[in-house]
């Protein structure tokens, strides 16, 4: 079975840190762009990264450069986003998805549930 | 950065058809996705490249694209398709996706 799932979310003070994870299965993880989507609790859908299949190439919302920065680990199938000096209005459910194939563009077609993070005094 | 608008809500009788609109600015040059989403779970892809359907997603969804409006239609809508729909495009220029503010599409 394909599966992302995420993980490393919590709570953390404003100006902290914090790094996510995103396990991979069930598919040849290198032959796909990887990417965080994340969404404010009963908001909408926001594209905060993504990373090339060789990790080489990556890409992020304007707000969130040189604050995050997106990794992943072809040998051991996972991704990862760390973030540095969290802002308030990071705080949201992140997901993990799978881009359709090695190129930048095109859909989402697998996503994890989701690792919320709250950035709270 | 681009610009993705989407009406907040939209209502459909059981049955109907609803027709979900996406606007930007030409968007009809770009690739246009939709996904589907259910409260308290994540996101599915109900639509790639603006008409092309993903396997296991019923051939009542269909969708088209052209000049500022992409539209993710449902035929005889079913009360399982009550989700939230948001269209999603990449940018070349920037290599960044953005997504619209979503719809809420309600069957009653």
């Amino acid at each position: 079975e394909v599966q992302l799932v995420e993980s490393g979310g919590g709570v953390v003070q404003p100006g902290g840190s914090l790094t996510l994870s995103c396990a991979a299965s069930g598919f040849s993880f290198d032959d796909y762009t990887l990417h965080w989507v994340r969404q404010v609790p009963g908001g909408g859908l926001e594209w905060v990264a993504l990373v090339s299949w060789d990790g080489i190439f990556a890409y992020y919302l304007e707000s969130v450069k040189g604050r995050f920065t997106i990794s992943r680990d072809n040998h051991k199938n996972s991704l990862y986003l760390q973030m540095k000096s969290l802002r308030t209005d990071d705080t949201a459910l992140f997901y993990c998805a799978r881009g359709r194939s090695t190129s930048s563009s095109g859909a989402f077609d697998v996503w994890g549930q989701g690792t919320m993070v709250i950035v709270s005094s | 950065s681009y610009v993705l608008t989407q009406p907040p809500s939209l209502t459909v009788a059981p049955g109907q058809t609803a027709r979900v609109p996406c606007g930007g600015h030409d968007i009809g040059r770009k690739s246009v996705q939709w996904y589907q989403q259910k409260p308290g779970q994540a996101p599915v892809a109900v639509m790639y490249d603006d008409s092309d359907r993903p396997s296991g997603i019923p051939d009542r969804f269909s969708g088209s694209n052209s000049g500022n409006t992409a539209t993710l239609t449902i035929t005889r809508v079913e009360v399982g398709d009550e989700a939230d729909y948001y269209c999603q495009v990449w940018e070349r220029s920037s290599d960044n996706h953005f997504f619209g503010p979503g719809t809420k599409v309600t069957v009653l």
